[in-house]
């Protein structure tokens, strides 16, 4: 499984973009990128996920390099409950070796 | 929407007891299933990962004596901490998916105290 590396902590305003970026520079060709985020007292909440290019939902957008080592969450106009812990995960397509392994994450913390 | 309940919420016991956990999909058909375990220190670790109609992977550190699980549906899965003591403390997650390179869908997990 690919190692990522991210920041361990992010500030931003409120209503500001933020960009956190998470590296896997031994990424597989079978691997995805997710990304997760949990607030206090709750489990993983699922963001986004990309193999490579340019993904984009209603919660936020993922950018991914071309050699797909390097990959980017952006998150328009961040409000207080986007205050979380933000997890960039690679894993496998099949079901079984589909595991999710979670780093220590960036800790995003918005003011108001 | 695809929603995962975990009961109970948070639990006590004591050192030497057993526990037993439980976590439903409720909205989508939970054919993997994922435990794991979050330290107080927030490090992820898990658990097993259980695939209907195969057998349940448990991690290095972790084996079915310990933390006994089943999956006996679509729908729900639990898990018990057998002769719980202290380093068992965390929070435990469960995560469940319906299909390869889908989401996993997570529950707000269960609290687990050894007094």
């Amino acid at each position: 499984l690919a190692k990522t590396t991210q920041p361990p902590s992010m500030e931003a305003y409120e209503g500001q973009e933020v960009n956190v970026s998470c590296s896997h520079t031994n990424i597989a060709t079978s691997e995805y990128i997710y990304w997760y985020r949990q607030v206090p007292h709750q489990g993983p909440q699922f963001i986004i996920q990309g193999y490579k290019d340019y993904v984009v939902n209603e919660v936020a957008s993922l950018f991914i390099s071309a050699d797909r080592k390097l990959s980017t969450l952006s998150l328009p106009w961040v409000s207080l409950r986007d205050a979380a812990v933000y997890y960039c995960i690679v894993t496998g397509y099949n079901t079984n070796t589909g595991k999710l392994t979670f780093g220590d994450g960036t800790v995003l913390t918005v003011k108001p | 929407g695809a929603l995962v309940y975990q009961y109970p919420r948070r639990t006590i016991c004591k050192s030497g007891t057993s526990m037993r956990m439980e976590c439903q999909a409720v909205g989508f058909q939970a054919t993997s299933v994922a435990w794991y375990r979050q330290s107080p220190q927030k490090t992820f670790e898990l658990i097993a990962l259980s695939t209907v109609n195969s057998a349940i992977k448990y991690e290095q550190n972790f084996t079915q004596e310990k933390f006994p699980i089943s999956h006996p549906n679509l729908s729900f899965s639990s898990m018990t901490v057998l002769n719980a003591y202290l380093e068992d403390r965390g929070l435990y997650l469960c995560g469940a998916r319906d299909r390869a390179n889908s989401d996993y869908t997570f529950g707000s997990g269960t609290r687990l105290l050894v007094i």
